[in-house]
């Protein structure tokens, strides 16, 4: 089984830095997502990290360190369309599927 | 096109009825999934089709029924549910399920059971 923790809340700054944690212990670990899903929408994926380091895509980056089981979402120069429900993903390594568990996700709000 | 569409988008049923959700893809992915999402929690896998075949099921109560007839359609059926099974239903493709590939989400159908 797998057990993903992000925190429930975040409330930031416009123009600002926010790092989103995920822990993670799983079995078979064999990737880690993020998704971002605003309400009411379908979940977009944001980014995947397999290896360890740092990912990064325009405003978005994200890290991986696998012997911690941790990873991070950074969202630089936030904007208010950035308010959103950001979900760690993590693939289990297991035959027969891509199968995703998500964490609970973390809601974030972008304020001016 | 790079998308999943989902219909209807809104559904309500009696616990008595019958009914499908649909979902379909045009990237020629070759995995396809269902997921169940309730209010304010993360998706829940409840099926994964790979080529057309039914590869994961995570002990869905056989009142959902899914059916792939095609590598682009997936349908799932619905009978005798029960209030409790009210949520957003989200469908999914991905390239392959060998590697990881990142899954593309459809809107969703959010289903009411009365």
């Amino acid at each position: 089984g797998q057990n993903i923790d992000q925190p429930t809340e975040m409330t930031a700054t416009e123009g600002a830095i926010v790092q989103i944690n995920c822990t993670y212990q799983t079995s078979g670990f064999n990737g880690l997502f993020w998704y971002q899903q605003h309400a009411g929408e379908a979940p977009t994926f944001l980014s995947y990290n397999v290896l360890d380091g740092l990912e990064e895509k325009g405003r978005f980056s994200s890290f991986l360190s696998r012997s911690k089981g941790y990873s991070y979402l950074l969202l630089k120069e936030l904007q208010m369309k950035d308010s959103a429900s950001y979900l760690c993903a993590v693939r289990e390594g297991r035959g027969g599927g891509n199968k995703l568990t998500f964490g609970t996700g973390t809601q974030l709000k972008v304020e001016l | 096109d790079t998308e999943v569409t989902q219909t209807p988008k809104h559904l309500v049923m009696g616990m008595t009825n019958k009914k499908s959700l649909k979902c379909e893809q045009h990237m020629g992915h070759r995995a396809m999934y269902w997921y169940k999402q309730k209010a304010k929690k993360p998706p829940e896998l409840m099926f994964v089709y790979s080529y057309e075949k039914l590869s994961i099921n995570e002990s869905v109560p056989s009142r959902f029924s899914p059916e792939c007839p095609n590598s682009s359609l997936l349908n799932l059926h619905l009978h005798a549910l029960q209030p409790e099974d009210s949520a957003l239903y989200l469908c999914a493709s991905s390239q392959d399920v060998g590697v990881t590939y990142e899954q593309y989400f459809g809107p969703g159908t959010r289903l009411t059971v009365t």
